[in-house]
């Protein structure tokens, strides 16, 4: 079982603050994957990375894979309390005849206004 | 259009029901999946359908019976359940599933067994 790390569990920060949740694991990946997860609904993708090193940046989200495609982080400036919610990052590898994710736990993020 | 529809939004059976989850896309996508989320825990991996088979089925109990009747339809037959498989259950889909594909997740069902 590979498996992600994902820190830390639980943010709560003041709107306007600037924020980085990190993602990181041992094992190397083929693509990372970052969702937003609102209570009882279905993730929903935010970005995917597949090369080590790369920088993909949606609005005030800054997202990085590592150069060694082990690792990511998603930095938020100047958080909204619309950006509040459930974070999951999601290494993707092939095995067993297909392609799958492996979830981190998420981080649930509170912004508050 | 990236959307999987599933339904029922919420479903509240007794253990000696039967009853089906249903998802849908109409993304052209060829792989298929199930997942079980409890509370404060992330997605966990029931079923992968590729190309309507079976490619992996992660020890998930016999109560739980997948069924892929065409490439755009994906069920979940339910029979016998215990209250401890109450829990979100997502659906997602792919291009192929067999290579680094974004996987697009549906709203989810919410399940409760009494």
């Amino acid at each position: 079982t590979q498996l992600l790390e994902q820190s830390p569990q639980f943010l709560s920060i003041q709107e306007g603050e600037n924020l980085t949740v990190y993602c990181n694991s041992s094992s190397v990946f083929s693509s990372l994957q970052w969702y937003r997860q609102e209570p009882g609904e279905g993730p929903v993708l935010l970005v995917t990375v597949v090369t080590g090193g790369e920088v993909k940046k949606l609005k005030r989200l800054t997202f990085q894979f590592g150069d060694a495609r082990k690792d990511s982080s998603l930095h938020i400036t100047a958080a909204q309390p619309g950006d509040t919610g459930l974070y999951l990052c999601a290494g993707g590898r092939s095995g067993a005849g297909s392609y799958q994710l492996t979830f981190g736990k998420g981080t649930k993020l509170s912004v508050i206004p | 259009d990236t959307e999987v529809t599933q339904t029922p939004k919420h479903l509240v059976m007794g253990m000696t029901n039967k009853k089906s989850l249903k998802c849908e896309q109409h993304m052209g996508h060829r792989a298929m999946y199930w997942y079980k989320q409890k509370a404060k825990k992330p997605p966990e991996l029931m079923f992968v359908y590729s190309y309507e088979k079976l490619s992996i089925n992660e020890s998930v109990p016999s109560r739980f019976s997948p069924e892929c009747p065409n490439s755009s339809l994906l069920n979940l037959h339910l029979h016998a359940l215990q209250p401890e498989d109450s829990a979100l259950y997502l659906c997602a889909s792919s291009q192929s599933g067999t290579r680094m594909d974004t996987q697009y997740f549906g709203p989810g069902t919410r399940l409760t067994v009494l």
